[in-house]
């Protein structure tokens, strides 16, 4: 059954400082991967997603992606506290297959 | 655009009541996913509709658990005999056609308790 492992499960970082999130699946067959971003009490938000080989870019959010160890990270640069949230990692195959998601990474960000 | 919609948000039942939690999505998606999410398990896959038609049941509870699209505007999920253990918050998602890659557009939620 296929799994998708996020670390660490929780993390904590000051305003202004860099969050990293890691996110493995156990899928080999794995080609797509997001982050969606839920804030407590509320529905989760895509955030980013990469398919390809590499890094990718948004403002303050920077994903990466190694197909072959089949690994995932997401960084969040100058962090503030409306970036405190549980950050979701899910996966999916080609071909229209069921999205998995992993367990999360609770962020806080301190004032 | 409304977004995905579910009703109720909230649902309390009785041990061995039936509850059905409702889901429209967003107008033209193609696709409707259901998960349910709890504290212990996370998010768990449930079921998964494409074009109306039932691609991928593999995350539902057999016995009490049902799903249906009987068109592109609604889906529901049927628990039969709830029991404590099924209570959580109910997400149904929607993605728009086209492309391989399903991202998800989610509702608010149901929360259903089963006393």
């Amino acid at each position: 059954q296929q799994k998708v492992q996020q670390s660490p499960e929780s993390l904590i970082v000051p305003e202004g400082g860099m969050a990293s999130l890691n996110c493995t699946s156990s899928d080999r067959n794995v080609d797509y991967f997001w982050w969606y971003r839920q804030h407590s009490g509320k529905s989760p938000k895509m955030l980013m997603s990469i398919f390809s080989n590499g890094e990718k870019e948004e403002g303050r959010f920077t994903v990466h992606l190694n197909k072959a160890s089949l690994h995932t990270s997401l960084h969040i640069r100058d962090s503030q506290p409306s970036d405190s949230a549980l950050y979701l990692c899910a996966a999916s195959r080609t071909g229209g297959y069921k999205v998995v998601f992993g367990s999360g990474t609770r962020l806080l960000v301190s004032p | 655009n409304a977004g995905v919609i579910q009703t109720p948000r909230h649902k309390v039942t009785g041990k061995g009541q039936e509850a059905t939690l409702w889901c429209e999505p967003i107008s033209g998606h193609s696709a409707v996913f259901w998960y349910r999410q709890t504290i212990v398990q996370g998010l768990e896959f449930l079921t998964y509709f494409r074009n109306q038609a039932p691609i991928d049941d593999s995350g539902m509870p057999k016995e009490r658990f049902s799903a249906q699209m009987p068109n592109q505007s609604h889906s529901t999920l049927k628990i039969q005999s709830t029991q404590p253990q099924d209570s959580a918050v109910y997400l149904c998602a929607s993605s728009p056609p086209g492309g391989s890659a399903e991202t998800l557009y989610f509702g608010s939620g149901t929360r259903l308790t089963v006393l």
